[in-house]
């Protein structure tokens, strides 16, 4: 079982709906919750950060977190061919102060 | 704020040929880390360095892989002799404070190893 896992995808949605990117991790000693996105041929750079439980919103994007489930959720809301790109779900142990990352999900926003 | 630095951008080279990596992190990050990330799949951490000091290597395949970080700041990976499944783009990226639970990782952008 991979430490970090999420849907591969590649998931495609119209422009203008609600993506939903889903991530489960196996180390219940991880404390923070990344998102980066990844355009192709590009590094990767931080979207959303989460810690607590529940939402977290920041702009069209929200982050979930469910550490009893141990699931965190990435929702894009209103997408845009631009958000077109790979989104990797990071999971830190605050305490090793190490990420580590799933394989990503390809999103693909059709106009 | 000058960004993560690496170098070269792409290389290209044969099986069993040796190469090196070079990477300066931005200003005052004490942690360095060199991820590989083969095409599809996400990055996956080879060495993480806080300072000059090794924090894990233990997926640093140590036969063929070295990394070191002289004086706690920039940083070499080599690989000698290179394989065929070492094709992949080398990330490296560095954080200030690597145990707070908002620090983020900052990469570079990335040097692209192509072996023959």
């Amino acid at each position: 079982q991979k430490e970090v896992e999420q849907n591969s995808g590649p998931l495609s949605v119209p422009e203008g709906a609600i993506a939903s990117l889903n991530c489960t991790y196996s180390d219940r000693g991880s404390q923070s919750f990344f998102w980066y996105r990844q355009y192709s041929g590009k590094s990767p750079e931080l979207i959303m950060f989460i810690y607590s439980n529940g939402d977290k919103e920041d702009g069209r994007f929200t982050a979930q977190l469910n550490k009893a489930s141990q699931y965190v959720s990435l929702l894009i809301r209103d997408s845009q061919p631009s958000d077109s790109a790979t989104y990797l779900c990071a999971v830190k142990n605050t305490n090793a102060g190490k990420s580590t990352f799933g394989d990503g999900t390809t999103l693909t926003v059709k106009p | 704020e000058a960004g993560v630095a690496q170098s070269p951008r792409y290389k290209i080279i044969e099986k069993r040929q040796s190469v090196a990596f070079w990477c300066n992190p931005i200003s005052g990050h004490a942690t360095l880390y060199w991820y590989q990330q083969i095409l599809g799949q996400g990055p996956k951490l080879l060495i993480q360095f806080q300072n000059n000091g090794v924090v894990d290597d233990s997926q640093l395949p140590k036969d063929r892989f070295s990394a070191e970080r002289l004086k706690g700041v920039d940083s070499t990976l080599k690989i000698q002799p290179a394989k065929l499944e070492d094709s992949a783009v080398y990330l490296c990226a560095s954080s200030y404070r690597v145990q707070a639970t908002n620090e983020k990782l900052f990469f570079g952008s990335g040097t692209q190893l192509s072996v023959l």
